[in-house]
């Protein structure tokens, strides 16, 4: 079975970090691009990033582009997203999922407030 | 970046009765590759999105039969035969096509 897991949100002040966590199983997770996909409350999906399998490419939306950064371990089957400089819009529930949307996580909720 | 449209933002169903979610996209979604990247998700209230539709007309694993997505180029649309009571919720289409991938804005399906 399928697994995402993500793992790491929290209330965090604007300005502050935080390094979200996806560790996935049931699948070979190194032949698959990963993504980040989030989702403000009450409000629509925005997908943040991708990156290739082995992490060598990597692509974000503008609005983060500069402050996140996503990375991967295929040793240890985890997907990271490094959020820096964090501003109130940043609110959201962040998913980890496949780059083709097949596969997704449970969600965790990241706060930026003061 | 590819704006996409979904109308309605809201559909009322009956039970039983067919239903139908437009998807416009700002530009082609056809990919440099030749594939066409539009997929539709379904989302419950605290859950995930599930995806229900890849590469326009492509049912996922497990998903009925009477999900169906058709249309090509800039418009696209998904259709449900028959409303049963668990396809509540809100239905996104997304394009993966052009960087940044986007989303339209959704489309909640309830039962009149």
């Amino acid at each position: 079975e399928v697994q995402l897991v993500e793992s790491g949100g929290g209330l965090v002040q604007p300005g502050g970090s935080l390094r979200l966590s996806c560790a996935a199983s049931g699948f070979t997770f190194s032949g698959y691009w990963m993504s980040w996909v989030r989702q403000a409350p009450g409000k629509g999906l925005e997908w943040v990033a991708n990156t290739k399998f082995d992490g060598s490419e990597k692509y974000y939306v503008d609005s983060v582009k500069g402050r996140f950064t996503i990375s991967r371990d295929n040793a240890k089957n985890s997907l990271y997203l490094q959020m820096n400089s964090l501003r109130g819009e940043d609110t959201a529930v962040y998913y980890c999922a496949t780059r083709r949307g097949d596969f997704w996580g449970q969600g965790t909720m990241v706060t930026v407030s003061s | 970046d590819v704006v996409v449209t979904q109308s309605p933002l809201a559909l009322p169903v009956t039970l039983g009765q067919p239903a139908s979610i437009s998807c416009r996209s700002s530009q082609s979604l056809v990919s440099s590759d030749g594939n066409t990247y539009l997929n539709w998700f379904h989302q419950r209230p605290g859950q995930s999105p599930r995806r229900l539709i890849y590469q326009v007309s492509n049912r996922d694993s497990g998903v009925p039969d009477r999900f169906s997505g058709s249309g090509s180029d800039t418009d696209f649309t998904l259709r449900i035969s028959r409303v049963e009571a668990e396809d509540v919720g809100v239905y996104h289409c997304m394009q993966g096509s052009h960087w940044p991938w986007t989303f339209g804005q959704g489309t909640k399906v309830e039962i009149k």
